[in-house]
């Protein structure tokens, strides 16, 4: 069964510091990866996508990995502020092509305080 | 680019009331939409998928009688929740997907979502 399990479920930092998220994956066959940022009543807007061959990739503060191996991927998040505060999304991109299907996780809720 | 809206963004009807979403890829020709509903605290649910020019397909467990589902054109997709109940309160959030380049990414770009209540 295609499965995303993410983890920490919710998560609180202090502005500033850095945090990172874990997502594991049972999916296949695998196309890419990708993380979402989802504001409270907002829909989800990429952070990061990585295919098969890509273990790492940037996009300002946010830092994805990927290791295509253990099947596991996280979201380092650099010098927080409170803008980041939401629910991320690791969403596993199953197939290839036009019949590709997003197996969604449960997010990790993420807070940051002043 | 690559922007999909949605309206409106927040709606509340009685109960047994029909309400339509509409869905609109601005910037692209989107040829496969996405419905989705996520009920607080949980992750998106897809409802079903919609073709340009041909009918819906619904995930098991989806009523497509109740959710009414319409993909009039590349850039327009609809979704009409009928005789709406309590609980079909929930934020639901489309997607398109256009051609993209490399063809393997195909890209889905999600709306801001709608926000519906229902009394």
């Amino acid at each position: 069964k295609n499965q995303v399990e993410q983890s920490p479920q919710s998560l609180i930092i202090l502005e500033g510091k850095n945090c990172t998220l874990q997502c594991n994956y049972t999916v296949s066959p695998f196309s890419n990866l990708r993380w979402y940022k989802q504001d409270t009543g907002r829909g989800p807007v990429s952070l990061t996508i990585m295919t098969f061959s890509e273990n790492t990739k940037s996009n300002g503060r946010y830092t994805a990995t990927l290791d295509a191996d253990t099947k596991q991927s996280s979201l380092h998040i650099t010098a927080s502020q409170l803008s980041d505060s939401a629910s991320y999304i690791c969403v596993v991109s199953a197939g290839g092509g036009a019949t590709n299907k997003l197996i969604f996780g449960t997010g990790t809720l993420l807070a940051v305080q002043p | 680019g690559a922007v999909v809206s949605q309206h409106p963004s927040w709606v509340i009807c009685k109960s047994g009331t029909s309400v339509k979403i509409e869905c609109r890829s601005l910037d692209f020709q989107a040829t496969t939409m996405f419905w989705y509903r996520q009920f607080p605290k949980q992750s998106l649910m897809l409802m079903a998928t919609s073709n340009e020019g041909s009918k819906a397909t619904y995930e098991q467990g989806v009523e497509k009688d109740k959710f009414l589902i319409n993909h009039a054109s590349l850039t327009l997709s609809t979704l009409t929740v009928t005789s709406a109940h309590p609980e079909d309160s929930s934020f639901y959030i489309c997607s398109a997907r256009g051609l993209a380049e490399p063809l393997h990414l195909y890209e889905q770009y999600f709306g801001p979502g709608t926000r519906l209540t229902v009394t």
